[in-house]
């Protein structure tokens, strides 16, 4: 079982500024198989990446992903206003498994 | 437009049973695979159950194997969970995710429904 931690489990950051969320497997994540989710308060998750690096449809340029083998990373360039959420990390091999999650907050 | 709406959840005893249904229109359902996610309230992301698009393959997270069965109908659109033996940590709210493939593995969750909530207490 593929075990995720995300890091920080909060980032206070103004609009503007630039955002940079990690995530870290217990084991090798296989073909990228790896995922970045939204979710905001009273909302459903929103697809953001999906194989380590591809955006979703319909999802703003300033997001972007990287990494492989066991670490990964979110970056959101400059954040809007709306940017301001829960953020999940997720590998989608033979048992799917979501990190804990990263708040990133108005500061 | 692709929907998905759960319904089913309530409040219910430990040890009793829910069975939850999610409706899915607006794709061809029978193409992908679709999963239950939980969330605890205040709590982050569980995957409790996937199924590919024509059953054949079934995953449960250990949590809930040998207690959740998931089930789909293709003809009516819909995915099930019938869970059993419910236990207060079953507490959460449930979503119904539509898989980017067919297969219950390796494609991320791309739609998902607003969720219905399940509260086992006494």
């Amino acid at each position: 079982e593929i075990v995720l931690t995300q890091s920080p489990g909060t980032l206070s950051l103004s609009p503007g500024e630039r955002a940079t969320l990690s995530c870290r497997a217990s084991q090798s994540v296989s073909s990228s198989y790896l995922a970045w989710y939204q979710q905001k308060p009273g909302q459903a998750p929103r697809l953001l990446i999906y194989g380590a690096s591809s955006r979703a449809t319909g999802i703003p340029d300033r997001f972007s992903g990287s990494g492989s083998g066991t670490d990964f990373t979110l970056t959101i360039s400059r954040l809007e206003p709306e940017d301001f959420a829960v953020y999940y990390c997720q590998q989608y091999g033979s048992s799917p498994a979501f990190g804990q999650g990263t708040k990133v907050e108005i500061k | 437009e692709v929907q998905l709406v759960e319904s089913g959840g309530g409040l219910v005893q430990p040890g009793r049973s829910l069975r939850l249904s999610c409706a899915a229109s607006g794709f061809t359902f029978d193409d992908y695979a679709m999963h239950w996610v939980r969330q605890a309230p205040g709590k982050g992301l569980e995957w409790v159950s996937g199924i590919s698009w024509n059953s054949g393959s079934i995953g449960y997270a250990d949590s809930v194997k040998g207690r959740f069965t998931i089930s789909r109908d293709n003809a009516k659109n819909s995915l099930y969970l019938q869970m059993n033996s419910l236990r207060a940590e079953d507490t959460a709210l449930y979503y119904c995710a539509k898989d980017m493939g067919a297969l219950r593995a390796l494609s991320p969750f791309d739609y998902w429904g607003q969720g219905t909530l399940v509260t086992v207490s006494s």
